[in-house]
């Protein structure tokens, strides 16, 4: 039973264009959230949270959007560089349990030159 | 680099021989975690550690995996008698915490072990 779910494989962006990637949670305990960007034959690198206390959460050229109502999230990435080009997961985790961390299947950024 | 560490970095066995994995988390981290990556999905949760104390482990985790982290510094995996389906990329994360109750933090990867059982 997946309770993060990114139903894009992959997404495809020119450079300097807004990359959006989402995710959804079906499990209302969820109250934080993460992305973490992947490069081949290298472990996950943290890239933002939010808590589910906020909507909105920015840093840099990231943004991530909770939608608790809908259950879902999104990370904004502009303007999008090549370097972006990674598999994106998202996780979260729930009060009753910070420790454990359930992570969707990801998604393959691709940013074109 | 005082990042996640993980040993070997590849690892390929013969079906039915142990294995077994070691993870130096970031120093002063006191929380350890052990998931498992398969192609195609996202990282899955086997086992937790507060210190030196397991606290938690998933149902993937089945009678041949034992984990271990005897001072609450490094840890290891073992497999016992591989199986062809537990080839799989085994990540190690650390994070802050002093203990229940605290909020959410990220949890920090190392590289991975990439086990291959043929």
């Amino acid at each position: 039973d997946q309770q993060v779910k990114q139903n894009s494989p992959s997404l495809s962006v020119q450079e300097g264009r807004i990359s959006i990637l989402n995710c959804d949670y079906t499990n209302s305990m969820f109250d934080y959230f993460l992305w973490y960007k992947k490069y081949p034959a290298e472990g996950p690198t943290f890239l933002i949270s939010i808590s589910s206390i906020k909507d909105k959460n920015e840093d840099g050229r990231f943004t991530v959007f909770l939608n608790k109502s809908a259950k879902h999230l999104s990370l904004h990435i502009v303007p999008s560089q090549p370097g972006d080009s990674a598999v994106y997961f998202c996780a979260a985790s729930a009060r009753y349990n910070f420790n454990k961390f359930y992570f969707g299947s990801g998604t393959k950024l691709n940013v074109k030159p | 680099d005082t990042g996640v560490s993980q040993d070997p970095r590849h690892k390929i066995t013969k079906r039915g021989q142990n294995v077994t994995f070691r993870c130096d988390p970031i120093s002063e981290h006191n929380r350890l975690y052990w998931y498992r990556q398969t192609l195609g999905q996202g990282p899955e949760f086997l086992t937790y550690f507060q210190n030196e104390a397991q606290l938690e482990k998933s149902r993937l985790l089945s009678d041949r995996f034992s984990a271990e982290r005897p001072k609450g510094s490094f840890s290891t995996l073992e497999i016992q008698r591989t199986e062809q389906g537990d080839s799989a990329m085994y990540l190690c994360a650390s994070s802050p915490g002093t203990g229940g109750g605290a909020g959410g933090t990220e949890a920090f990867f190392g590289q991975g072990t990439r086990l291959t059982v043929v």
